[in-house]
């Protein structure tokens, strides 16, 4: 089945020093990809999404390109903030079964120091 | 406009108790989605709602969880009785349409059965 598979973490940083949160996913179709934040005591909200190869979704200085040859979907900004201290998902939505419900990565606590 | 809405925040309950979970979408999104997350695991998929129907209930875990959705437009989440492993922050999301685009995510309830 689809399968999505985030770098584990956590990953600790200094301010301003430049974020990778690897993701790379299994599917059988053509998913959308997404990426989801949780800031701490607050509900998922989108950062950005790409709905085909080679699209890249930008947000809050985050990026991330859709590559279809790795089935990848890396998370990157360059240059972190501690207001970017969250847990962020990287999730797809693949519609060949008939279904569109989302298949999420485990999540990787990001924690920006200052 | 406002946004998915779940209550309560936080619940801590007795095993072989009963907890009854409740979301509220965004007005007019047909499209209601349960999903779950055990401690430090993947988000996953409980089940789907078009309306006041199920569409798909296949992540639901055992008969000890039943959902409904009552005139299409809260739901609810009944866990009886709860066990241990039921612990987890449980997150509603609404959409206006099915398909490959994001849904809307709540703040999520956060369950804990001792």
């Amino acid at each position: 089945g689809d399968s999505v598979t985030q770098m584990e973490g956590p990953v600790t940083l200094s301010e301003e020093a430049f974020l990778t949160i690897n993701c790379t996913y299994t599917a059988t179709g053509y998913p959308s990809l997404f990426w989801y934040v949780q800031y701490p005591g607050e509900g998922l909200q989108l950062l950005l999404k790409a709905t085909k190869a080679d699209d890249k979704g930008s947000n809050k200085g985050f990026e991330a390109t859709y590559r279809k040859e790795t089935t990848s979907f890396h998370l990157e900004k360059g240059s972190v903030q501690v207001s970017d201290s969250a847990v962020y998902f990287c999730a797809l939505i693949d519609g060949t079964s008939g279904t569109y419900k989302y298949i999420f990565g485990t999540g990787t606590r990001l924690k920006v120091l200052a | 406009e406002a946004g998915v809405t779940q209550f309560p925040s936080h619940s801590v309950i007795e095993k072989g108790q009963t907890v009854t979970l409740r979301c509220d979408p965004i007005s007019g999104h047909d499209n209601l989605y349960w999903y779950r997350r055990v401690m430090g695991k993947e988000i996953k998929f409980l089940l789907h709602f078009v309306k006041e129907s199920k569409q798909d209930e296949s992540g639901m875990p055992n008969n000890r969880f039943l959902a409904e959705r009552t005139g299409g437009t809260y739901s609810t989440l009944k866990v009886q009785p709860a066990e241990l492993e039921d612990s987890g922050v449980y997150f509603c999301a609404s959409s206006r349409t099915q398909g490959m685009t994001e849904a809307f995510f709540g703040q999520g309830t956060r369950l804990t059965v001792v």
